[in-house]
């Protein structure tokens, strides 16, 4: 079984760019998820999908972060434009069952300068 | 709300001796718990979840936690430890029935040879 996919691995970008981050979910998995890892701290939710529809975007700083998941497949998350303290580790996860665990892809990294 | 604190942000045993990982969560509901290890540049494995069933929970890599009610606590321990342990471990507690995730800050776990 494949698991949960992210690209790019890696990025930098210089402040007030903007950046777009890809992910695809372990086939037949409703639950998406958009977690943001700052360096020497746990990752935080940023976002949670069921199917294409937003379940809890509570923490999302919705002036600058923007997600969808279009067709309930792939998800993309942008930042425009991205600040200096939006350097971090992005984690999508998928899961299929909510009494199971969910997946994790292997993240993006994201500096910027 | 739930919560989790993971005491001692880093820690460090030799190689063959008992690795004991500290951790205690808030929660008003029943919580589900998990460890999940992060390897440099990688995403989150899961290690071991307590989903009610069994308080002691055998997980992968000989690790197991001990779910404790009375002291709100979910500790992550192994006998022995071995050079390929080294790395970031996260507790994290969810509501059964939801997968979506709070994590602890993270303890790095370093192996003296």
């Amino acid at each position: 079984e494949a698991g949960v996919a992210q690209s790019p691995r890696y990025k930098i970008i210089e402040k007030r760019q903007s950046v777009a981050f890809w992910c695809n979910p372990i086939s037949g998995h409703a639950t998406l998820y958009w977690y943001q890892q700052i360096l020497g701290q746990g990752p935080k939710l940023l976002i949670q999908f069921q199917n294409n529809g937003v379940v809890d975007d509570s923490q999302l700083p919705k002036d600058r972060f923007s997600a969808e998941r279009l067709k309930g497949v792939d998800s993309t998350l942008k930042i425009q434009p991205a600040k200096l303290e939006d350097s971090a580790v992005y984690l999508c996860a998928s899961g299929g069952d909510p009494n199971t665990e969910a997946f994790f892809g292997q993240g993006t990294r994201l500096t910027v300068v | 709300a739930q919560s989790v604190t993971q005491l001692g942000s880093h820690v460090s045993v030799s190689e063959g001796a008992l690795v004991l990982l500290r951790c205690n969560y808030s929660s008003s509901v029943p919580p589900y718990l998990f460890w999940y290890v992060q390897y440099p540049n990688q995403g989150l494995q899961l290690l071991l979840k307590y989903t009610s069933a069994a308080t002691l929970v055998k997980g992968i890599n000989g690790f197991e936690a001990e779910f404790k009610k009375s002291e709100t606590s979910f500790h992550l321990t192994k006998p022995s430890a071995h050079m390929s342990d080294a790395a970031e471990y996260f507790c994290a507690v969810s509501e059964a029935g939801n997968e979506k995730l709070t994590f602890g800050t993270g303890t790095r776990l370093t192996i003296i040879p």
